[in-house]
């Protein structure tokens, strides 16, 4: 297992496309978080999953976001109609449970041109 | 609402000097505090949690709940160590971490 892997690593797009993101966890990781990172800041939480069930959703994630974990592993995050300041680092993170440690994968880094 | 502050962007030392960064939080309640380090080109990784009161890579970090305060201290700094850290903030319901702006470090020769 070589950690939490993200895809694609980069991501640019114009304005108003679509786009999809998608994060393997670590096999047996039970929980799934994504954050979103901007330049000078820290992560900021968006959303988490539990197995497949997303339990929480932060208001930072408006009705163009939507993220799926379908089987409760791999999950994809899509952003509809991208705006400009959609434009940042879009990270998953895993962890057995909601103590455990989570471990972050490489993110992706979006361009809404 | 929960908040996780690092005042210092940047803080700069020379090798083998003390080193101090800074973090605040605002919670009521037992909170769960990490630090994390994103070292260049690499992912952000767990430095280490408050429960666990270790020392990794020589560094510590005492929770102070009187000034709500979690710095994390080395007493000698390394080159290998200049990076970015931040400060976070864990809800042990749901695991999600409030993270600080982050302090980049940077140790010189």
């Amino acid at each position: 297992d070589t950690g939490v892997s993200q895809d694609p690593r980069h991501k640019i797009t114009k304005r108003g496309q679509n786009v999809t993101f998608r994060c393997d966890p670590i096999s047996e990781h039970n929980r799934l978080y994504w954050y979103r990172q901007t330049l000078g800041q820290g992560p900021e939480f968006l959303t988490y999953f539990q197995n497949e069930a997303q339990l929480e959703k932060s208001r930072l994630l408006s009705d163009r976001f939507s993220a799926e974990r379908p089987k409760g592993s791999f999950s994809t995050l899509e952003i509809q109609r991208t705006e400009q300041g959609d434009s940042a680092m879009y990270l998953c993170a895993s962890s057995l449970t909601a103590t455990d440690t989570q471990y972050f994968g490489p993110g992706t880094r979006l361009t809404v041109l | 609402a929960q908040r996780v502050t690092q005042p210092e962007k940047l803080l700069s030392v020379f090798k083998g000097a003390p080193v101090e960064l800074k973090c605040n939080y605002s919670y009521s309640g037992s909170p769960e505090l990490f630090w994390y380090v994103q070292y260049s080109r690499q992912r952000l990784q767990l430095l280490l949690r408050h429960i666990s009161r270790e020392s990794i890579k020589g560094f510590t970090a005492d929770l102070n709940k009187g000034e709500t305060s979690f710095h994390l201290k080395k007493p000698f700094a390394q080159e290998e160590d200049s990076a970015m850290y931040y400060c976070a903030h864990g809800s042990s319901n749901t695991g999600k971490l409030i993270f600080g702006q982050g302090t980049t470090l940077q140790v010189k020769p």
